[in-house]
């Protein structure tokens, strides 16, 4: 069964460091979605791409955070410089082309855990 | 604006008992409904979901879920639990003609011998 990569699974780091996450989308999936779950809270969306263009990214702190998917599939999530409140589990998702007004499935990824020191 | 409310942040069940974790959304029109779960460490795996039709929706690992339009609910109930369903459980809801989620704060589950 296809399933929604992801790279590194845990990241150390220091604060005001860089930090780079990567995601690999099932196959034929042209909707991409990475989330940030804090411990004990429910995903929330930072970033949804539809093909390579951002769809919606109004909770992304584009200050620090940025993310690109340059030819529709894989993409890189971003965070320069690092800070302390950005410890949590970053979660990445993909799904379906979306067929009118129809929700598709979104599959995630194992997600990668984020320690910033 | 769509929003989801787990009541329940820690559930306790004997295996073999029942289990139900309750879900309230607040959406103005007809909500696309999920529950996931989430083992320790782990990524969220789909349980079931409900688009439209029978209110009663039937997952995997045994789960299920009524919608109760009248109740703004989308509980979910599994007959006899067994100790590898300890995990968290996420309900969310999607808006229609969007493909975003909104997710509960998650009710933790522990399943005791």
């Amino acid at each position: 069964e296809a399933e929604v990569a992801q790279s590194p699974r845990y990241k150390i780091t220091e604060k005001s460091q860089a930090v780079a996450f990567w995601c690999d989308p099932i196959s034929g999936h042209a909707t991409l979605y990475w989330y940030r779950q804090i411990l004990g809270q429910g995903p929330e969306l930072l970033v949804q791409f539809q093909d390579e263009s951002v769809v919606d990214d109004s909770q992304l702190p584009k200050d620090r955070f940025s993310a690109e998917r340059l030819k529709g599939v894989d993409s890189t999530l971003k965070i320069q410089p690092a800070e302390l409140g950005d410890s949590a589990m970053y979660l990445c998702a993909s799904s379906r082309n979306p067929h009118g007004f129809l929700q598709e499935t979104q599959y995630f990824g194992p997600g990668t855990r984020l320690l910033v020191l | 604006a769509q929003s989801v409310t787990q009541p329940d942040i820690h559930i306790t069940v004997s295996e073999g008992a029942s289990l139900e974790l309750r879900c309230n959304y607040s959406y103005g029109a007809t909500p696309y409904l999920f529950w996931y779960v989430q083992s320790p460490g782990q990524g969220l795996q789909l349980l079931l979901k409900y688009f439209s039709g029978d209110t009663l929706v039937q997952g995997i690992k045994g789960f299920e879920a009524e919608f109760k339009r009248s109740q703004s609910s989308f509980n979910l109930r599994k007959p006899s639990v067994h100790w590898s369903d300890a995990a968290e459980y996420f309900c969310a809801v999607g808006a229609f003609g969007a493909n975003n989620l909104f997710f509960g704060t998650g009710t933790r589950l522990t399943v005791i011998p």
